[in-house]
């Protein structure tokens, strides 16, 4: 049982540069979260999705764009990376139907925009 | 407004000693839920406790336990005997029913566990 897997682990892009942040879950989790983390800040929501089909903006959605075309995947893309977009990216998931489903992390990627 | 405030950016405490980790939260759902993660230096977020709105006990898991004050919207964790391996980020978070099931964190509280 993989959980929450995230890849890269670690990129650096050039300003104007693309990339896809992948994330896969496998324990058919229907919520999926993505979130920054700047240096010593907690975690800010970008998207998250309630199941296929449906994505919906978080606190810091601009400049990134997702899409769930299944349960498992829930890849962010950068479109045009920015210094600003430095930060460490966590994948998350959970089954909130009951009232104590926490939320999975994946291990975190890396990313560093010069 | 802050949905979690944790106020502490840094806390020492001594070996085997208790402390405590503040955390308020601010909501006017009835339904919600309060967690604790642990975010060591190697990065990984590792689920530590959960207290629902509804709960009447405050909610313990083996070292950790959680403080919870509805009146005052307060979650704090309780980390008793303190060991080396506790040193690391924590922070609080809330779901709420009304806003989709959505997460709010804090901002941290990073601990230090003195030999």
């Amino acid at each position: 049982n993989a959980g929450v897997t995230q890849t890269p682990k670690f990129r650096i892009l050039k300003i104007g540069q693309s990339m896809t942040l992948q994330c896969t879950q496998d324990m058919n989790h229907n919520y999926m979260y993505w979130y920054r983390q700047d240096p010593g800040m907690g975690l800010k929501l970008i998207y998250y999705s309630v199941g296929a089909g449906i994505t919906d903006k978080g606190e810091v959605p601009n400049g990134y764009n997702v899409s769930r075309s299944t349960t498992e995947d829930f890849p962010l893309r950068l479109e045009l990376a920015a210094p600003s977009q430095t930060s460490v990216y966590f994948c998350a998931s959970s089954y909130p139907t009951s009232g104590d489903a926490t939320q999975y992390f994946g291990p975190g990627t890396r990313l560093l925009v010069l | 407004a802050q949905k979690i405030t944790q106020t502490q950016p840094g806390m020492f405490v001594q070996e085997k000693e208790a402390v405590t980790l503040d955390c308020t939260y601010d909501t006017s759902d009835p339904s919600y839920g309060l967690f604790w993660y642990k975010q060591p230096s190697s990065g990984e977020m590792i689920f530590l406790i959960y207290q629902g709105s509804y709960d009447q006990q405050n909610a313990t898991e083996g070292r950790y336990s959680l403080n919870f004050q509805k009146a005052r919207k307060s979650a704090n964790l309780v980390i008793s005997a303190s060991q080396l391996g506790d040193s690391a980020m924590y922070f609080c978070a809330m779901r709420e029913q009304s806003t989709g099931n959505q997460f709010y964190f804090g901002t941290g509280t990073s601990l230090t566990v003195i030999p």
